[in-house]
């Protein structure tokens, strides 16, 4: 039933370490999304996808690169780990984002000391 | 301004009791999405409109386009339905994006 997956739960890297986070749907999407979670901002879109090796910045790119190299599968990367990076990172999927559901994985808490 | 507002910030209820969420927003949407996150992470779709009302077993959420303004309900409530609400608004034209609200603290005490 599990419709995507993120490759870790719980993440601690080191700063200056380079980072990836997988992402993977199995619903077909066309459209796969990065967003960072912190008390008290809420969802924060960091990267966006509407094909494969397509990409969108987001709100706040700086710092992050994304890789979707095949349909199912989208990559965070951080290229440098920083400890204001730390924080809880969410993939989602969608067939056309906001007009139908959104499917989210389950989050990577990600620390970075 | 946020384009999305949901109030309350927190909510504590004791069980058996009927729970409203309020959510704002101030864009032009193609549909309004209600979400579910429990401690621990993951989201969970519980209700995608653009009219009227739905329900699925205790939850109701409502939309009025004119006003801009949707409500989750929840009937008889339970300690499990302690967690974060999300309202999340479809944009219309342009780039389609999800813009979200804060969320709602749902605490739920036997």
């Amino acid at each position: 039933d599990v419709k995507v997956t993120q490759s870790s739960r719980y993440l601690v890297k080191r700063t200056g370490e380079k980072v990836f986070l997988e992402c993977v749907q199995d619903m077909d999407h066309e459209n796969m999304f990065w967003y960072r979670q912190d008390p008290g901002l809420g969802l924060r879109l960091i990267y966006f996808s509407y094909d494969v090796k397509m990409k969108e910045k987001g709100d706040i790119p700086e710092g992050y690169s994304v890789s979707r190299e095949k349909k199912e599968r989208f990559s965070l990367i951080l290229e440098s780990a920083s400890t204001n990076q730390t924080s809880m990172y969410l993939c989602a999927s969608s067939l056309y984002w906001g007009r139908t559901e959104a499917f989210f994985g389950q989050g990577t808490r990600l620390t970075v000391v | 301004k946020n384009e999305v507002e949901q109030s309350p910030q927190n909510l504590t209820a004791q069980e058996g009791e009927f729970i409203t969420i309020n959510c704002s927003y101030s864009v032009g949407i193609s549909a309004l999405h209600w979400l579910q996150q429990h401690p621990g992470g993951g989201i969970v779709s519980l209700f995608m409109l653009s009219s009227g009302k739905k329900k699925h077993g205790r939850l109701i959420a409502t939309i009025n386009i004119q006003e801009k303004h949707s409500s989750l309900h929840i009937t008889a409530s339970h300690p499990r339905d302690s967690a974060v609400y999300i309202c999340a608004v479809g944009t219309q034209g342009g780039s389609e994006k999800l813009v979200f609200g804060k969320g709602t603290k749902l605490t739920v005490n036997p």
